[in-house]
């Protein structure tokens, strides 16, 4: 079973900044299969990112992802305001599962 | 735009069985993969199974010898009930559409908690 470990945990950053979120996994993960997520307080989680570099579909291109193998990053070039929420990444198994990380938050510093 | 809607009682007492629906609008059910995900309070989102629409079935280990997952074609729902819960099944619920592998259409989610 893959876990997927996620960090920092809390990120604390101004808006305009540089936001930089690792996702690290147990084992090699195929990059076709991992996502990340973006959940407010109240809301649903929304797809950011599927095969870890494609936008969603409306999703704007100051996010972005990147990484293979144990390593995958998901980086918003200039924070705004609404960018402030939790993140998480998922990957699909070839068990099959789908396994999420721990989560990263993202704050107004 | 295809929407989901969970729905189901809010309260279910420990040792019984938990049932949710979920209703798909906007679009047909097959040929489609569906899930369900649970949030508990002020954690993280653990994956519960998913169904294709023809029927067939995966679960997540953990959980696998307690959930079941359904479909119902005629009526463009799925459901997932969730036997002998306690405590730790107190979250929010959510169904979504799995899309290769991702979950790109969420319900709003709706809260179940566990108690006497």
């Amino acid at each position: 079973e893959i876990v997927l470990s996620q960090s920092p945990g809390t990120l604390s950053l101004s808006p305009g900044e540089r936001a930089t979120l690792s996702c690290r996994a147990s084992q090699s993960v195929s990059s076709s299969y991992l996502a990340w997520y973006q959940q407010k307080p109240g809301q649903a989680p929304r797809l950011l990112i599927y095969g870890a570099s494609s936008r969603a579909t409306g999703i704007p291109d100051r996010f972005s992802g990147s990484g293979s193998g144990t390593d995958f990053t998901l980086t918003i070039s200039r924070l705004e305001t609404e960018d402030f929420a939790v993140y998480y990444c998922q990957e699909y198994g070839s068990s099959p599962v789908l396994t999420f990380g721990g989560g990263t938050r993202v704050e107004i510093k | 735009q295809v929407q989901l809607q969970e729905s189901g009682p809010g309260l279910v007492k420990p040792s019984e069985t938990l049932s949710l629906t979920c209703t798909v609008s906007g679009g047909s059910i097959s040929p489609n993969y569906w899930s369900w995900i649970r949030q508990p309070p002020g954690k993280g989102l653990e994956w519960i199974g998913y169904i294709y629409s023809s029927g067939s079935t995966n679960y997540n280990p953990s959980l696998k010898s307690r959930v079941t997952i359904s479909v119902d074609t005629s009526k463009n729902q799925f459901s997932v009930k969730l036997s002998s819960v306690t405590a730790a099944d107190t979250a929010v619920y959510y169904c979504a559409r799995l899309v290769g592998g991702f979950l790109v259409i969420w319900g709003q989610g709706t809260m179940v908690t566990v108690s006497s």
